[in-house]
């Protein structure tokens, strides 16, 4: 099955510096490649996806970006703010089907 | 957008009782629904597929007499954790896909088994 490994666990910034989190997936098959950002006590929200026809897509402060060829994908958050704290996840698998999760990074925002 | 909608959020159950917990997609159909189980400050670790109308399916290593689950129709899936016991408390979600969008989480349900 598919395996997805996250890093950094951690990561702390300060205010309005970039924040960069990488992916790496197994399964060359998978093609949906989403970002979910989960607050305390809270579900995880999807705050963007990709899939592998596109090599990177955006959404105001944070953008994705993925390399079929060396299975990686990354999530990029510019001008970070306090409420990007947080714990994000990123996915991979079939679309239609099920998703593995990464670990997780735990990104703290420092004012 | 799509709206998931799981209850109850949390439920606190004695040891050998069961319990049972209901994900509803509001304003879709889901003929595929996720159960995943969450430690804390740990990854969702997948635990079965719940295919509407079928048997779900069980990832290696989640027992499915402990872990049951219905899917009777497009909106419903419901996951019975049976005889709890206290190993068995944590952070329990489902998700579910609408069609051309992505995966949406419903709010989680918290088991505290006692």
């Amino acid at each position: 099955g598919e395996n997805v490994e996250q890093h950094p666990s951690t990561l702390s910034v300060q205010e309005g510096d970039s924040a960069v989190i990488k992916c790496t997936y197994s399964d060359s098959a998978s093609n949906y490649f989403p970002w979910y950002k989960q607050e305390l006590g809270k579900r995880p929200q999807l705050i963007i996806d990709i899939r592998s026809n596109v090599g990177e897509k955006k959404d105001q402060r944070i953008a994705v970006t993925l390399n079929k060829t060396a299975k990686h994908f990354s999530l990029h958050i510019t001008e970070t703010q306090p409420e990007d704290s947080a714990v994000y996840f990123c996915a991979a698998g079939l679309s239609d089907y099920k998703l593995s999760f990464g670990a997780g990074t735990t990104v703290t925002v420092r004012a | 957008g799509a709206v998931v909608s799981q209850h109850p959020s949390w439920v606190i159950c004695k040891s050998g009782t069961s319990v049972k917990i209901e994900c509803r997609s509001l304003d879709f159909q889901a003929t595929t629904m996720f159960w995943y189980r969450q430690f804390p400050k740990q990854s969702l670790m997948l635990m079965a597929t719940s295919n509407e109308g079928s048997k779900a399916t069980y990832e290696q290593g989640v027992e499915k007499d402990k872990f049951l689950i219905n899917h009777a129709s497009l909106t419903l899936s419901t996951l019975t954790v049976t005889s709890a016991h206290p190993e068995d408390s944590s952070f329990y979600i489902c998700s579910a896909r609408e069609k051309g969008n992505g995966y949406t989480f419903g709010s989680g349900t918290r088991l505290t088994v006692v």
